[in-house]
């Protein structure tokens, strides 16, 4: 089966640069949610997309921004780019309109800041 | 073996045994909750769900209990296995699927 495709999936930046993370989420999921992992913590809640409107917002610092294009496919834009900003960051999708909530979570991209 | 709350990261069982990991949620509103299971490098597998609606809910050697009275949540794996071997979150969602709010995870480790 599809599964939910993160890219890329190493991204070494230096302070003050910017990144583009991009997700391809399963076919025919209309829903998309970027979460940010720091090294021994939980996954925290960034960012969600239904239907390419911004349907959620958690802690996403004003430095990041997100969209969801025609095709479903999101990307979380970085810029000014911190040391504190090296993490996982996963990308999961959902059918919203399904019975469940089960989010499905992409393989996550690794960035690290130097 | 059995983790105790949130302040017990790590469970150690061996190979055979039943594993119990246990979680407390903070929103009593929380209607829905999913264990993930995440090994080192990759993103949260599924592993089971439950609403709130429900107490107990079983899968492959999985069984997902939820006491909505004290706002706990334990995840039992039956004969557990080396490929057992993860950082096992529980998560919950509030009224629609928006985003999930994860617990801290616990590490379960197999002995031979």
């Amino acid at each position: 089966a599809a599964g939910v495709i993160q890219s890329p999936r190493h991204l070494i930046k230096e302070k003050r640069e910017t990144a583009t993370l991009k997700c391809y989420p399963i076919p025919r999921h209309d829903t998309v949610y970027w979460y940010q992992q720091g090294p021994g913590q939980d996954p925290q809640f960034l960012i969600s997309f239904y239907e390419k409107m911004q349907s959620d917002k958690g802690s996403i610092p004003d430095r990041f921004s997100a969209q969801q294009f025609s095709d479903y496919h999101s990307e979380l834009n970085m810029s000014s780019l911190e040391l504190g900003d090296s993490a996982l960051y996963f990308c999961a999708s959902s059918y919203r309109a399904g019975v469940s909530y089960e989010q499905y979570f992409g393989p996550g991209t690794r960035l690290t800041v130097t | 073996g059995e983790s105790v709350g949130l302040h017990l990261p790590t469970l150690s069982v061996q190979e055979g045994d039943n594993s119990i990991i246990n979680c407390a949620y903070s929103n009593s509103a929380s209607d829905y909750f999913i264990w993930y299971k995440q090994e080192s490098g990759k993103g949260p597998q599924f592993i089971i769900d439950i609403r709130s609606n429900m107490d107990k809910r079983q899968g492959q050697r999985v069984t997902v209990l939820l006491n909505k009275t004290v706002k706990h949540l334990s995840l039992q794996i039956a004969a557990t296995q080396p490929g057992d071997s993860a950082v096992y979150f529980c998560a919950e969602n509030i009224g629609g699927a928006q985003k999930l709010v994860f617990g801290q995870g616990t590490r379960l480790t197999i002995n031979p």
